[in-house]
């Protein structure tokens, strides 16, 4: 099916330990984005990618890593996760148009 | 990116028409006007956008001023799935980074 997909939808995982969330879509658009968003924070923008194999940082990189070997794939990885990052992660891509389509979310607790 | 104003929350009658209002008086010549919502715990949606003309189309129409410091999304039959969290944002869509603020809670009631 077509559309924006990510993976665990739900994980809660333990101070430390490594987690990576998946983010995959169908449509080959060349944009793509990880958001956070916490109570009191709002939407904000941790890592983006123009293409594959091109990321930059957002707006709260710090203590995540990402990459793009595939333009339809743009993992996320919390390397050693902590519990301010317990939060909801929303996935995005954007096509020739500039307008974003976002997956439903993964809720993620670090205990 | 220009940043934007918004009413916190708002209430609108089911059926009748939703205007939620938004202020960027620092947009620049290049930038679009963005309107997303985003229904309780679900990921932010795309509504409508406009550069200089007044925009229209299934879900809702985008009014904005000929000065191009405010816009009004107008929902025009209201209903109680439209209660949402509307984000108006002013971007550059060449590089589609939306920075998102708090946006306004509409609530509409029975």
């Amino acid at each position: 099916d077509a559309g924006i997909t990510q993976s665990p939808r739900y994980k809660i995982t333990e101070t430390g330990r490594q987690v990576t969330l998946m983010c995959h879509q169908t449509w080959s658009h060349s944009y793509m984005f990880w958001y956070r968003q916490d109570l009191g924070h709002g939407l904000r923008l941790i890592y983006y990618s123009a293409a594959a194999d091109i990321t930059d940082k957002g707006e709260v990189p710090d203590g995540y890593v990402v990459s793009r070997s595939k333009t339809e794939n743009f993992p996320l990885t919390l390397e050693s996760a902590t519990r301010s990052q317990t939060s909801v992660y929303f996935c995005a891509s954007g096509g020739s148009t500039g307008v974003l389509t976002f997956g439903a979310g993964s809720r993620l607790t670090v205990l | 990116d220009a940043k934007t104003t918004q009413p916190t929350s708002m209430d609108c009658a089911e059926g009748r028409a939703a205007n939620l209002p938004c202020n960027h008086s620092t947009i620049s010549g290049n930038e679009y006007v963005y309107w997303y919502r985003q229904i309780h715990s679900q990921g932010p949606q795309y509504i409508i956008h406009g550069l200089k003309n007044n925009e229209t189309n299934e879900m809702a129409s985008l009014i904005i001023t000929e000065d191009r410091k405010s816009s009004t999304l107008i929902l025009p039959h209201a209903t109680l799935r439209d209660t949402a969290v509307y984000y108006c944002i002013v971007s550059r869509g060449s590089n589609y980074k939306l920075t998102f603020g708090k946006g306004t809670l509409l609530t509409v009631n029975p």
